[in-house]
């Protein structure tokens, strides 16, 4: 069936340098790719979104680029911080139909 | 906006007993709710979508009699664990789209259910 890679399961970074979560999705007809923040014991919160019309979105210290051909995106989130720790999801949707497939998660660990 | 609540945040109940757990888009009408479980540590599984005014669309392996769903209004959908074991014990999330213009899953906080 259709799935969504995710890699790597857990990061830890220092405080102020960037971290890199990657994902792969198999489903061609995916065309939304959301990333989710979640920290313990919450619901998952929406960090930042991407269409498959356009390569690259940025907000602030976060970006997502996306590769459609390779069926590739990514998250960057730049100068971390401590509050930045927590699970990090990844989706794949396709308009109209408000189904996701999700990574595994990815536990990022911003240390002091 | 895009505001999603949960109800209750945390529950505690006797094995046998039904527990429902309520979701509320708060500022927007939600075409659309999914129900996810998630296990400690794990990722989201879906478990169910539902439509207002339809019956809901259970994932494979998610007993529909266990689970009830109901997804009365554009604002409320409910869940009710039927008969509740402690295999039910779990991090319950709901997550309610619609917004115009988006296919964003907006989630609710999240329910924890311990059945003793």
């Amino acid at each position: 069936g259709e799935n969504v890679e995710q890699h790597p399961s857990t990061l830890s970074v220092q405080e102020g340098d960037s971290a890199v979560i990657k994902c792969t999705y198999s489903d061609s007809a995916s065309n939304y790719f959301p990333w989710y923040k979640q920290e313990l014991g919450k619901g998952p919160q929406l960090i930042i979104d991407i269409r498959s019309n356009v390569g690259e979105k940025k907000d602030q210290r976060i970006a997502v680029t996306l590769n459609k051909t390779a069926k590739h995106f990514s998250l960057h989130i730049t100068e971390t911080q401590p509050e930045d720790s927590a699970v990090y999801f990844c989706a794949a949707g396709t308009s109209g139909t408000y189904k996701y497939i999700f990574g595994t998660g990815t536990r990022l660990k911003v240390l002091a | 906006g895009a505001v999603v609540s949960q109800h209750p945040s945390r529950v505690i109940c006797k094995s046998g007993t039904s527990v429902k757990i309520e979701c509320r888009s708060l500022d927007f009408q939600a075409t659309t709710m999914f129900w996810y479980r998630q296990f400690p540590k794990k990722s989201l599984m879906l478990m169910a979508t539902s439509n207002e005014g339809s019956k809901a669309t259970y994932e494979q392996g998610v007993e529909k009699d266990k689970f009830l769903i109901n997804h009365a209004s554009l604002t409320l959908s409910t869940l009710t664990v039927t008969s509740a074991h402690p295999e039910d014990s779990s991090f319950y999330i709901c997550s309610a789209a619609g917004t115009s213009g988006t296919d964003t899953q907006y989630f609710g906080p999240g329910t924890r259910l311990t059945v003793l």
